[in-house]
């Protein structure tokens, strides 16, 4: 079963508007990830923040991490349409292999 | 780039037939995992192998199985292919313990 949960699924703004996109999971964590994955592609490493972490930044992304909610956020600023992809959240548990559990993602379209 | 590479982009087998795709993890990466992803959604763990030996595995059947080389470099091997196993399959390596995780472009996996 999936440890993490994105809302929305889908999110559909304009240029210059900034997204934000949640995440929610289960069981007490190492650390959390987040990946934008184009179509078809590959996923591409933005942050990871680990949880003894509250917020991390990096370019136009910034991460926030509440243990205490079982949650995080990536706010994207200033959007643009190269953005268009699928991010998703990924959880490494505090026991146990070092495997990422994954959400469903959240389908992000910018509009130009 | 991650400097994980996996081979074949894509591929197509018949069902019952037998494939390996095969990965190179990212230069002193000593952990690498490998995960299925169905469309729409989120990666699913297969297995993990650190130093040559499996460490970790999700929910998949024994027909799911893997390898890793002295070098780190890893390969995945499917039996018995089944029309549910179409997906894209990502490879990813890391150091162990609360790292980041980076992935290849993945391998294509169509079964007809």
């Amino acid at each position: 079963s999936q440890q993490g949960e994105e809302d929305p699924q889908a999110l559909s703004i304009q240029e210059g508007e900034n997204a934000t996109m949640n995440c929610s999971y289960k069981t007490s964590i190492n650390n959390l990830q987040w990946y934008r994955q184009n179509s078809g592609r590959g996923l591409v490493h933005l942050i990871l923040i680990r949880s003894n972490e509250r917020e991390k930044h990096s370019g136009r992304l910034r991460v926030t991490l509440d243990t205490s909610k079982k949650s995080s956020s990536l706010l994207i600023t200033a959007s643009r349409a190269a953005d268009t992809a699928s991010y998703f959240c990924a959880t490494v548990l505090l026991q146990g292999a070092q495997k990422l559990v994954f959400g469903q993602g959240t389908r992000l379209t910018i509009n130009p | 780039e991650t400097g994980v590479t996996q081979s074949p982009t894509h591929l197509i087998k018949t069902r019952g037939q037998q494939v390996t795709l095969r990965c190179s993890s990212q230069s002193g990466h000593n952990t690498v995992s490998w995960y299925q992803q169905a469309l729409g959604q989120g990666p699913q763990f297969i297995f993990q192998y650190y130093r040559e030996e499996e460490n970790g595995r999700g929910n998949f059947p024994p027909r799911f199985s893997g390898l890793q080389f002295p070098n780190y470099s890893s390969e995945l091997n499917v039996n018995a292919l089944e029309l549910d196993d179409s997906a894209l399959y990502l490879c990813a390596s890391s150091f162990p313990a609360g790292n980041t995780i980076y992935f290849g472009e993945g391998s294509w996996l169509t079964v007809v």
